[in-house]
Formats: structure tokens, C-alpha cells, sequence
């Protein structure tokens, strides 16, 4: 079992290009999310997913696209990076039928710079 | 607009000081508080608090909650240096959670 897998973990990419971070995970968690952390702002919630064929913005959502078309991936795209985008993502999911709904399991984190 | 407000936002103690974070909340429709702790990595699941005045305790740790002055309480006894972290709390709303600054503590040996 191998929880919230994160890809890559390091990325360094050029204002302008495009890159997709992966994330997968095999718990069979409805809810899938992603966040952004930067240094004084915590963790602030980019875009999120409650099931398969289903997204919504969160907090911060320009500059990126998901999607979900199985249950166990919510890939990150950013179509066109720029330097505002250095920073560390992190993939979460929660069971939503749980008693524990809520309490979201993360992935290790993918530090992207954008130069 | 949904708000977790923490402090202090940087804590410095000696290892075997006692200390306390906090959080403050202005959620509607308020359900849980959660509180993580994060090392190097990801954040790990401390604490859930739904009921005011019932306090959570795992170790050394401990929280609290307080619906009617919306806020809620971590304590961490005779600290350690692995205690140094960041910690942070979050306050579901819908399908979403709001976390907070977080609060960085450092234990000095």
C-alpha cells in the first residue's frame, strides 16, 4: 500500500515551459486535492476533485489544469510556467466515507522552480 | 470570507520548556479543526477536534478546542528537539480545507 505517490520530486523548469506533475494514489480515495506551500503563506489549495469526471478551483487555481479521469490519479498541469510558480506542491486525499473524513493523507511533496 | 489564523508564527524554546500554539478560526458551519505536524516532508495528522472543552492527547502532546471562542490549543510538554517542526492547523469548509500560516517552533538542545 502505497499511499499518495507524488512525481517528480525535484523539477526545474523555464518561464514559458509546460510540465505535468503526477499523482497517484491506492487507497481508493473519493476526494483528491492539490496544494501549494510557500514560505509565510502555508498550505493554500489549488484545485480539488470529489470522484472521477469531477474538478473544482480552490484557492489559487491560475496558471494550472486537472483532471480526473480514474480514481487514482489527479494529475497537476501547468501550461505555461512562470517564476510566481517556484514552489513545493503537495497531493492529498481523503476517504470521504471514513470516520476520519477530513483528515487528509499526503504525498512527500514535488519542489518546483521556475526560473 | 473563511479565515485559520495562527500564532505565534515563530517559537523559540529550550528543550524541556513547555509551549503552546493557537489557532483561530471564522468558519461557517464549523465541523472539525484539525492540527498536522510537518518535518522536512509532508505534513502528518496529529490531532481532530469536533467537541468544545474535550481535550485530545497523544504523548507529550495535546489539544483542545473551544467552539464558542473559536479557537483551539496545541500543548507540547517537556519538548524535544524532534518536536521542532512546523505545525499547522486546518478547518474543513464544504470540500475544502482551509490551513493556516502554520506555526514554525525550533527546540534548542
Amino acid at each position: 500500500n502505497a499511499g499518495v505517490t507524488q512525481t517528480p520530486k525535484f523539477q526545474v523548469l523555464k518561464t514559458g515551459q509546460s510540465m505535468t506533475l503526477q499523482c497517484a494514489q491506492d487507497m481508493n480515495h473519493e476526494y483528491m486535492s492539490w496544494y501549494r506551500q510557500d514560505p509565510g503563506m502555508g498550505l493554500r489549495l489549488i484545485h480539488y476533485s470529489v470522484g472521477a469526471g469531477i474538478t473544482d478551483q480552490g484557492e489559487v487555481p491560475n496558471g494550472y489544469n486537472v483532471s480526473r479521469s480514474t480514481t487514482e490519479d489527479f494529475p497537476l498541469r501547468l501550461l505555461s510556467a512562470a517564476p510566481s510558480q517556484t514552489s513545493v506542491y503537495f497531493c492529498a486525499s481523503i476517504n470521504l466515507r471514513s470516520s476520519g473524513a477530513n483528515v487528509l493523507t499526503f504525498g512527500a511533496g514535488s519542489r518546483l522552480t521556475v526560473l | 470570507e473563511d479565515k485559520v489564523v495562527q500564532s505565534p508564527l515563530s517559537l523559540v524554546v529550550h528543550e524541556g520548556d513547555t509551549v503552546t500554539l493557537n489557532c483561530s478560526y471564522e468558519v461557517t458551519n464549523f465541523r472539525s479543526l484539525l492540527w498536522y505536524k510537518q518535518e522536512k516532508k509532508a505534513p502528518t495528522f496529529l490531532f481532530m477536534l469536533t467537541s468544545s472543552g474535550i481535550e485530545k492527547k497523544s504523548g507529550r502532546l495535546s489539544s483542545i478546542l473551544d467552539k464558542k471562542e473559536l479557537f483551539s490549543i496545541l500543548n507540547i510538554t517537556a519538548t524535544q528537539t524532534g518536536d521542532s517542526a512546523i505545525y499547522l492547523c486546518a478547518v474543513p469548509y464544504n470540500e475544502k480545507l482551509t490551513f493556516g500560516t502554520g506555526t514554525r517552533l525550533t527546540i534548542i538542545p
